[in-house]
């Protein structure tokens, strides 16, 4: 059965301190889709990325990385450099080929950045 | 470009009530879904519907449903309220690729429904 883990519930930091949230999955199919969605307090998920099951490069956009791990089923997010605006709940997700557009998402990480 | 628009933004109903839950998508966008955030629960996946039908459906009881109208935008009902429907209740909006499972989703800010 397909399922999002990230067993980290809430993360605290300063600012400038880099941090990494985790993600692990479960999924039977062989072509399946990963995201990062965020949630800030106004309450809209904004997407951050997405990764199919094939491209397993690591991808940097400024601050944020993202690092896909078919051998360990992860998907780990990390923020260099943190800042309080990066404060909000942050969401991983999995779709498959099998069952389309049905996102399973895991249970949040909230992430308190203090100055 | 306007976003996904949601409304109402909060509401209260009791036990037992209907409520109906109006979604807007972004232009261009033809596949509409609904997810519920309930406190302790995470998002869980409700419906997608596409070009007026509904394509997908999550684990929720009859009473949760919903309809797409020509222009794409969407409502949803839920009939006999239960304080457990409490929740944030999100749409999110897509180009339809429906092959792929690769749609990025837009998310509107919710409406929040207090069952009391």
């Amino acid at each position: 059965a397909q399922k999002v883990t990230q067993a980290q519930t809430e993360i605290s930091v300063v600012e400038k301190e880099d941090v990494t949230l985790d993600c692990v999955y479960e999924t039977r199919d062989t072509t399946y889709y990963l995201f990062w969605y965020k949630q800030p307090p106004s309450g809209e998920l904004v997407f951050l990325i997405r990764r199919n099951s094939f491209d397993e490069q690591n991808e940097i956009s400024g601050r944020y990385s993202w690092n896909f791990q078919k051998s360990t089923s992860s998907f780990n997010f990390t923020i260099t450099a943190s800042q309080v605006v990066d404060s909000a709940v942050y969401f991983c997700a999995l779709s498959e080929r099998m069952d389309t557009d049905k996102l399973i998402f895991g249970t949040g990480t909230r992430l308190q950045v203090f100055p | 470009e306007a976003g996904v628009t949601q409304s109402p933004t909060h509401l209260i109903k009791t036990r037992g009530q209907q409520v109906t839950l109006r979604c807007s998508p972004i232009s261009g966008h033809t596949s509409v879904y609904w997810y519920q955030q309930a406190l302790g629960l995470g998002l869980q996946f409700l419906l997608w519907y596409d070009e007026g039908e509904e394509r997908n459906r999550g684990n929720f009881p009859p009473r949760f449903s919903g309809r797409q109208f020509p222009n794409y935008s969407s409502e949803l009902n839920v009939n006999a309220l239960e304080l457990e429907d409490s929740a944030l209740y999100l749409c999110a909006s897509s180009l339809a690729d429906s092959h792929s499972g690769a749609n990025v989703l837009t998310f509107g800010a919710g409406s929040r429904l207090t069952v009391l």
